[in-house]
């Protein structure tokens, strides 16, 4: 069982570089969402998307861009990296009822990134 | 804003002895889900329990079991018969209708054998 994939797993950028974070899942979940971990801070929802072709910002969106072409996938990416955006970074994914979901998310298993 | 408080940043238990982790929040929300995840050191968050803020009985699954109390807006969770796989991070989250979901900061739980 698959579940939600996310690469890379670890990730070094400079401060400036783009990259983007692939986050895949094989549940046919309408809903996928993007969360960064810090320290002390709890997890942080960035941006989510509730069907191909939607999505919407989360709590902390600034610095990061989200599109959703199909059911499947939702990259994130960063544009213009910094400092700040270090963090531990979370895929996950539910299924929806009446336009909104439940909260039972299935996470990814992280991608740490570092920006130097 | 609305926010969720785990005032507990760490809590150890004896293996086999129970645990109460704390979590209040701050909604103006008359319906909502509450919850609560583990994320042990595989990293990989996983989740524990759900209550519905319309039911008033308290939610149990397993040795794990909610203490809801709607008006003071606290979701206590109680592990009974702690395991040592029980040792992990115990997250508080909520969300409302508008499909944003909000985290508490976390309660590392440690279980000494």
């Amino acid at each position: 069982n698959a579940g939600v994939t996310q690469t890379p797993k670890f990730q070094v950028l400079k401060t400036g570089q783009s990259m983007t974070l692939q986050c895949a899942q094989d549940m046919n979940h309408e809903y996928m969402s993007w969360y960064r971990q810090d320290p002390g801070m709890g997890l942080r929802l960035i941006h989510y998307s509730v069907g191909a072709g939607i999505t919407d910002q989360g709590e902390v969106p600034n610095g990061y861009n989200v599109s959703r072409s199909t059911t499947e996938d939702f990259p994130l990416r960063l544009l213009s990296a910094a400092p700040s955006q270090t963090s531990v970074y979370f895929c996950a994914s539910s299924y929806v009822a009446s336009g909104s979901f439940t909260g039972e998310l299935f996470f990814g298993e992280g991608s740490r990134l570092t920006v130097l | 804003a609305q926010t969720v408080t785990q005032s507990q940043p760490e809590m150890s238990v004896q293996e086999a002895e129970t645990v109460t982790l704390s979590c209040t929040y701050d909604t103006s929300e008359s319906d909502y889900y509450l919850f609560w995840y583990k994320q042990p050191p595989s990293r990989q968050m996983i989740l524990v329990i759900r209550q519905e803020a319309y039911k008033q009985q308290n939610a149990t699954e397993n040795r794990f079991s909610v203490n809801f109390q709607k008006a003071a807006k606290s979701f206590s969770l109680k592990i009974s018969d702690s395991q040592l796989g029980d040792a992990a991070m115990y997250f508080c989250a909520y969300i409302l209708g508008n499909n944003d979901m909000r985290f508490g900061a976390g309660t590392r739980l440690t279980v000494k054998p």
